[in-house]
């Protein structure tokens, strides 16, 4: 079935630093693909999506391209902030609804001053 | 974005007792709303899906006689965990959607432990 992988975290970064969350999926079909983020104490929100093959989803200074050749999504950031430090989830829809996600186990991002 | 509120956000319980988690809408209507758990260092799993005034459609592996999904109007939906025991401690999130084929909006999550 369908499934989506990402890397393992959790991740450290210094301010500024350059930012890779990796993401890979195996899907039937070219389904739209998400990024959510999850601050402390908060729910799920969208950060961003791509809907096709070679879309590129941008928000808030980070980009994710689909890439179907790769079956890829990675998630960067060219310059972080502390503000960042947040849990990262990849999904894909599976069907039907935009709430029908198959999700990412999660990458735990902590942005140090 | 809409906000979706769940409450509580974290509940302890004894073994054998019942729980009651509510997830609302506060700000728009939500035909369709969907329930997740999350096993530590797990992904999110559905675990059903509830269209107002109708019954919830289960997914595989889920007892629906023992995860109760209400969906009685169109800013609440609620999911009772009925004679809980010490497995069923997960994290639990809800998502709500106005249609089909529009986002879905995340609440907080629910930390339920059974002891």
């Amino acid at each position: 079935g369908d499934s989506v992988t990402q890397m393992e975290g959790p991740v450290t970064l210094s301010e500024e630093a350059f930012l890779t969350i990796n993401c890979t999926y195996t899907a039937t079909g070219y389904p739209s693909l998400f990024w959510y983020v999850q601050y402390p104490g908060e729910g799920l929100q969208l950060l961003l999506k791509a809907t096709k093959a070679d879309d590129k989803g941008s928000n808030k200074g980070f980009e994710a391209t689909y890439r179907k050749e790769t079956t890829s999504f990675h998630l960067e950031k060219g310059s972080v902030q502390v503000s960042d430090s947040a849990v990262y989830f990849c999904a894909l829809i599976r069907g039907g609804s935009q709430g029908n996600l198959i999700f990412g186990k999660g990458t735990k991002l902590s942005v140090k001053p | 974005g809409a906000v979706v509120s769940q409450h509580p956000s974290r509940v302890i319980c004894k073994s054998g007792t019942s729980v009651k988690i509510e997830c609302r809408s506060l700000d728009f209507q939500a035909t369709t709303m969907f329930w997740y758990r999350q096993f530590p260092k797990q992904s999110l799993m559905l675990m059903a899906t509830s269209n107002e005034g109708s019954k919830a459609t289960y997914e595989q592996g889920v007892e629906k006689d023992k995860f109760l999904i209400n969906h009685a109007s169109l800013t609440l939906s609620t999911l009772t965990v009925t004679s809980a025991h010490p497995e069923d401690s997960s994290f639990y999130i809800c998502s709500a959607s106005r249609g089909q084929d529009t986002e879905a909006f995340f609440g907080q999550g629910t930390r339920l432990t059974v002891v």
